[in-house]
């Protein structure tokens, strides 16, 4: 089945504690992107990914980090997280640009 | 900046015909989409319009209009289970497709 997978689905944590939130996708596309959405804010783009190891920021990329080195996974990474990145986070992928995104099924994070 | 803007919420029966409008602010994009998303869900890619005009998927239909910068879904036959939040989104050009930045989205509550 053509899919988006992330992990965990839900992650409780500390402040400080680094973690990572990892993404996957079977359907060969090039593009990656992961987003955060807080009641009110809609969806936001934390940091998209054109291919192999070509990552760029969205509009939120502060005290976030990402890498592509297989088109398969685009892990996030949040190195010293802080209760302001408690929320529900969404993986996508697509093919080229006139594609709709696929998402995963979310990430619901807290930060205490 | 670019900026998407659509109603916060509409109210509809069901059997009846809606529509959700989204204008924007950005200039260079691939093409207009749009999403829907359940609670707590993850959101579904809907519609595509690259050109202006009408794209017809069954109940949901989608129309562009690159020179007003407006856009719109229609639904039709509404039923129960179309309500959700509905998300418009463009792809910007500047980032070669990779940045999509999406409208707040219109909470479509459907009554018996």
């Amino acid at each position: 089945e053509a899919q988006v997978t992330q992990n965990p689905r839900y992650l409780i944590t500390v402040t400080g504690k680094k973690l990572t939130v990892t993404c996957s996708q079977n359907m060969n596309h090039e593009y990656m992107s992961w987003y955060r959405q807080d009641p009110g804010l809609g969806l936001r783009q934390i940091y998209y990914s054109m291919n192999v190891e070509v990552t760029d920021k969205g509009d939120v990329p502060e005290g976030y980090k990402v890498s592509r080195k297989e088109k398969r996974n685009f892990p996030l990474i949040l190195e010293s997280p802080s209760p302001n990145q408690t929320s529900l986070y969404f993986c996508a992928s697509s093919f080229g640009q006139a594609y709709g995104y696929t998402f995963g099924s979310g990430t619901r994070l807290t930060v205490v | 900046g670019q900026s998407l803007e659509q109603p916060s919420e509409v109210t509809a029966v069901e059997g009846a015909i809606v529509q959700i409008n989204c204008t924007y602010q950005t200039s260079g994009f691939y093409g207009l989409s749009w999403y829907q998303q359940h609670d707590g869900g993850a959101p579904t890619f809907l519609s595509y319009n690259a050109l202006d005009g009408l794209e017809e998927t069954g109940r949901f239909s989608s129309f562009l209009s690159r020179s007003d910068s407006y856009g719109y879904l229609l639904l039709q036959e509404l039923q129960m289970k179309d309500s959700a939040s509905y998300f418009c989104a463009v792809r910007a050009k500047k980032n070669q497709g990779g940045k999509l930045i999406f409208g707040q989205g219109t909470e479509l509550s459907v009554k018996p």
